[in-house]
């Protein structure tokens, strides 16, 4: 049974320092892995999908690779600003499920002090 | 181009009624997955319709139940409502059911039971 976990839970940094959250899973059988930012009581914001095949994927200050093997990914955000702050979360997709089905991670939540 | 709409917002319910949820996809997205995001048990997966057919269902009763219209646009169901029901859901549209397809995730109904 696939497991999502990321650590840390919370994370507080000031302004202007890189951000690095982490996201594991147990089963490497995977289609693709995305991330997605929450902001409170609101729903999810796609951020960056990464392919199986692929080892990372950029958008802007935001950049996410992927160990497959190990079964590991991490979000980048270079330079945070105060809007960062929100909840992240990672999500795969299975290989052994050919619909959409994602599988998620609890989140990690992160403050960006001024 | 509209995102993922849900409708409605909030709503409060009494225990053992029934309520039903609705969401409209991306124009052009054919499928439609729900999810439960609960503080305790983080984000489960409901079930998902692709082309008027459930392809996937999670692990819940048969209390909640769910259907896709000819036009994509999806409406879930839960019947003798319990306190533990009280969740935001959510509801996120795909292009297709395919492997690398991205998700988009509506902003969710915030449902309490009182």
């Amino acid at each position: 049974k696939q497991e999502v976990t990321q650590i840390p839970a919370a994370l507080s940094v000031p302004e202007g320092e890189n951000l690095v959250l982490n996201c594991s899973f147990t089963d490497s059988a995977i289609y693709n892995l995305q991330w997605f930012r929450q902001d409170p009581g609101k729903g999810l914001t796609s951020l960056l999908l990464i392919q199986s095949s692929q080892r990372e994927q950029t958008s802007g200050r935001l950049n996410a690779s992927l160990d497959k093997s190990s079964g590991r990914s991490t979000l980048y955000i270079a330079a945070s600003q105060p809007g960062d702050s929100a909840t992240y979360l990672c999500a795969v997709k299975e290989a052994t499920d050919s619909w959409g089905k994602l599988q998620f991670g609890a989140g990690t939540q992160v403050v960006v002090t001024p | 181009k509209a995102g993922v709409t849900q409708t409605p917002r909030y709503l409060i319910k009494t225990r053992g009624q029934q309520v039903t949820l609705s969401c409209s996809p991306i124009s052009g997205h054919r499928s439609v997955s729900w999810y439960q995001q609960t503080p305790g048990q983080g984000l489960q997966f409901l079930f998902e319709y692709f082309s008027e057919t459930q392809r996937n269902k999670g692990n819940f009763p048969g209390r909640f139940s769910g259907r896709q219209f000819s036009n994509s646009r999806s409406e879930m169901n839960v019947s003798t409502l319990e306190l533990g029901d009280s969740a935001l859901y959510l509801c996120a549209s795909s292009l297709s059911a395919g492997q690398n397809t991205e998700a988009f995730f509506g902003q969710g109904t915030r449902l309490t039971v009182v």
